[in-house]
């Protein structure tokens, strides 16, 4: 099956700064879904982008389907940005999604 | 409205109860899914519906039932469970794209 390996796993950032996480899967995809989940466990949707770029605020996502990669931008970090983000993607029809193992950020203050 | 809303949010049982776990959602999305997902791990796949028919089973063992009574509405029944069943568990719908997930429920089994 598919692989999703997510690099860092962890980072420490000062309140300010900017950071890139990045996500790296082993086959091509229809779906591919970045993540926040809060301390009580909420999977909150940060971008659906299977290829190109969005934006939403201080958030920034890039997927490069031919090389099977997708970054998370985030700039002016907050310390309400700190939680796990997971990337996800499907190669099925079912919108079956296979996750990364996390990168979990602390933004201190 | 992308909300996909999970009752109970916590629950604890015994290892011979009988507990149900329910999901809603009103995106009219026509998959449903249950995920699992323990302590510092990526969210796992259990089971998907599609149409309301039962179209994957991870492997998941029987003690742990789903049932799809609408295009809605999604339940997984829980009976004998085992105490390295506790975990959170993550409702998601989606119409074969973008998915989303309820807040989950937080098992515990005594």
């Amino acid at each position: 099956g598919i692989q999703v390996e997510q690099s860092p796993p962890d980072l420490i950032l000062q309140e300010g700064a900017n950071s890139t996480l990045r996500c790296n899967f082993s086959d091509s995809v229809n779906n591919l879904q970045w993540f926040h989940q809060n301390p009580w466990g909420q999977l909150i949707n940060l971008f659906y982008i299977p290829s190109g770029t969005k934006q939403n605020g201080r958030l920034s996502a890039t997927t490069v389907a031919t090389e099977r990669y997708s970054l998370l931008y985030i700039s002016s970090s907050q310390t309400t940005d700190s939680g796990v983000y997971f990337c996800a993607v499907s190669s099925s029809n079912t919108g079956k999604l296979i996750f990364g193992q996390g990168t979990t950020l602390q933004v201190k203050p | 409205d992308t909300e996909v809303t999970q009752t109970p949010k916590h629950l604890v049982m015994g290892m011979t109860n009988k507990k149900s776990l329910k999901c809603e959602q009103h995106m009219g999305h026509r998959a449903m899914y249950w995920y699992k997902q323990k302590a510092k791990k990526p969210p796992e796949l259990m089971f998907v519906y599609s149409y309301e028919k039962l179209s994957i089973n991870e492997s998941v063992p029987s003690r742990f039932s789903p049932e799809c009574p609408n295009s809605s509405l999604l339940n997984l029944h829980l009976h004998a469970l085992q105490p390295e069943d506790s975990a959170l568990y993550l409702c998601a719908s989606s119409h074969y794209t973008e998915a989303f997930f309820g807040q989950g429920t937080r098992l515990t089994v005594v």
